[in-house]
């Protein structure tokens, strides 16, 4: 158990561009988040997954903004056109199991900055 | 739609002694979760201690434990004999039962815990 890894951890960009994030969850874990976290702010909800199925969508998420989970393993969030409104961490989240009992863990997020 | 509010955006205590930090939360479900995380400059948010909202007896995990007011909707988390590896930003969080409720968690603004030696 290594842990929910995500790359890159720091991302700069200039405004326009398309930015790729990568988050390998825990092995075996079937439920994937994704949050947004701006500074002075606690995670924002954007999305999760549960095995390759995308069961929910933020409304945060507008149409620039994509996720994937191939085959239930590592998941992408794809940004397009980037504009420096997307500055933010980025945390990814995976679990096993559901209920009380689900306990999320987290990686160390992905921060992008927007030029 | 449901909120949760830190009013104490930093707080600071000494070592050994202890601290309160204070949640509320709206919501007009019954069936509900409630957490504490911590997050340290490593950035990685760690579960602290959490509540499921129909049990009425306060959880407690060590030296940390919740004092959960259901009837006020409040949730506040004591820090007992404090040490220094304690200083981070504490969120509290919020959850819906999973009886077809989202399994997304509602976060609060943080209050950012100082320890003092």
């Amino acid at each position: 158990d290594t842990g929910v890894s995500q790359n890159p951890r720091h991302k700069i960009t200039k405004r326009g561009q398309n930015v790729t994030f990568r988050c390998d969850p825990i092995s075996e874990h079937n439920r994937l988040y994704w949050y947004r976290q701006t500074l002075g702010q606690g995670p924002e909800f954007l999305t999760y997954f549960q095995n390759e199925a995308q069961l929910e969508k933020s409304r945060l998420l507008s149409d620039r903004f994509s996720a994937e989970r191939p085959k239930g393993s590592f998941s992408t969030l794809e940004i397009q056109r980037t504009e420096q409104g997307d500055s933010a961490m980025y945390l990814c989240a995976s679990s096993l199991g559901q209920g009380f009992r689900e306990k999320l863990f987290f990686g160390s997020g992905t921060q992008l900055s927007v030029l | 739609a449901q909120t949760v509010t830190q009013s104490q955006p930093e707080m600071s205590v000494q070592e050994a002694e202890t601290v309160t930090l204070s949640c509320t939360y709206d919501t007009s479900e019954s069936d509900y979760y409630l957490f504490w995380y911590k997050q340290p400059p490593s950035r990685q948010m760690i579960l602290v201690i959490r509540q499921e909202a129909y049990k009425q007896q306060n959880a407690t995990e060590n030296r940390f434990s919740v004092n959960f007011q259901k009837a006020a909707k409040s949730f506040s988390l004591k820090i007992s004999d404090s040490q220094l590896g304690d200083a981070a930003m504490y969120f509290c969080a919020y959850r819906r039962g999973t009886q077809g409720g989202s399994e997304k968690l509602v976060f609060g603004k943080g209050t950012k815990l100082t320890v003092n030696p």
